[in-house]
């Protein structure tokens, strides 16, 4: 089974509105972080925002939030306000941390067009 | 520019033949990861190093390949008698030690190498 499953091969979103990508996650850790990423046409991987396991409260980083729902194992990247520098690939990813793995395992990601 | 770099950028070579790249890190980071990236798909995990330590391997990781990070600095990847299906982005990340960073401990990546095999 995949552990990373994003379901959104592309996206079209309108500039100026907001759009959720879909994640949804399979581990039997119990300790474990999601992370969201963003890929330009330019090829590097771009940090936008973390969910750890823990984590009561939605994590927020500007205009990204992140709708972790733990019970249905899932963590939606919500972009509001797109802009059309958003449009690129985004990938989601887990760090299984029961036993102090520190790799990264990501889903075949989503790529997001931002129409004007 | 501070962030992660990879040399070269872009390598082409021919199958049986041998490459080795090189990944530096952001200089305060502690940690290093190597990810492989096929067209289309999200990045795989292949190794990573705490400073001179290699901790982790993946089953990706054939005997035909070998990473090191001799002085904890910079490290490089060689592929030994490529082969067709070795073609791929190969991405370098680090990241901060967990005490200054916190349990995020977010990886920086760098911009790849781009490696075609004929």
């Amino acid at each position: 089974a995949q552990k990373i499953t994003q379901t959104q091969p592309g996206m079209f979103v309108q500039e100026k509105e907001a759009v959720t990508l879909d994640c949804t996650y399979d581990t039997s850790d119990q300790s474990y972080g999601l992370f969201w990423y963003k890929q330009p046409s330019s090829g590097e991987m771009i940090f936008l925002i973390y969910q750890g396991s823990y984590d009561e409260q939605n994590a927020t980083e500007g205009r990204y939030s992140l709708n972790f729902q733990k019970a249905r194992k899932s963590a939606n990247l919500v972009i509001s306000a797109s802009q059309l520098g958003d449009s690129a690939m985004y990938f989601c990813a887990m760090r299984e941390e029961d036993t102090g793995r520190r790799a990264l395992t990501f889903g075949s990601g989503t790529r997001l067009q931002v129409q004007p | 520019d501070t962030g992660v770099s990879q040399d070269p950028r872009h390598k082409i070579t021919k199958r049986g033949q041998n490459v080795t790249f090189r990944c530096d890190p952001i200089s305060e980071h502690n940690r290093l990861y190597w990810y492989r990236q096929t067209l289309g798909q999200g990045p795989e995990f292949l190794t990573y190093f705490q400073n001179e330590a290699q901790l982790e391997k993946s089953r990706l990781l054939s005997d035909r390949f070998s990473a090191e990070r001799p002085k904890g600095s910079f490290s490089t990847l060689e592929i030994q008698r490529t082969e067709q299906g070795d073609s791929a982005m190969y991405l370098c990340a680090s990241s901060l030690p967990i005490r200054t960073s916190g349990r995020r401990n977010e990886q920086f990546f760098g911009p790849g190498t781009r490696l075609t095999v004929l």
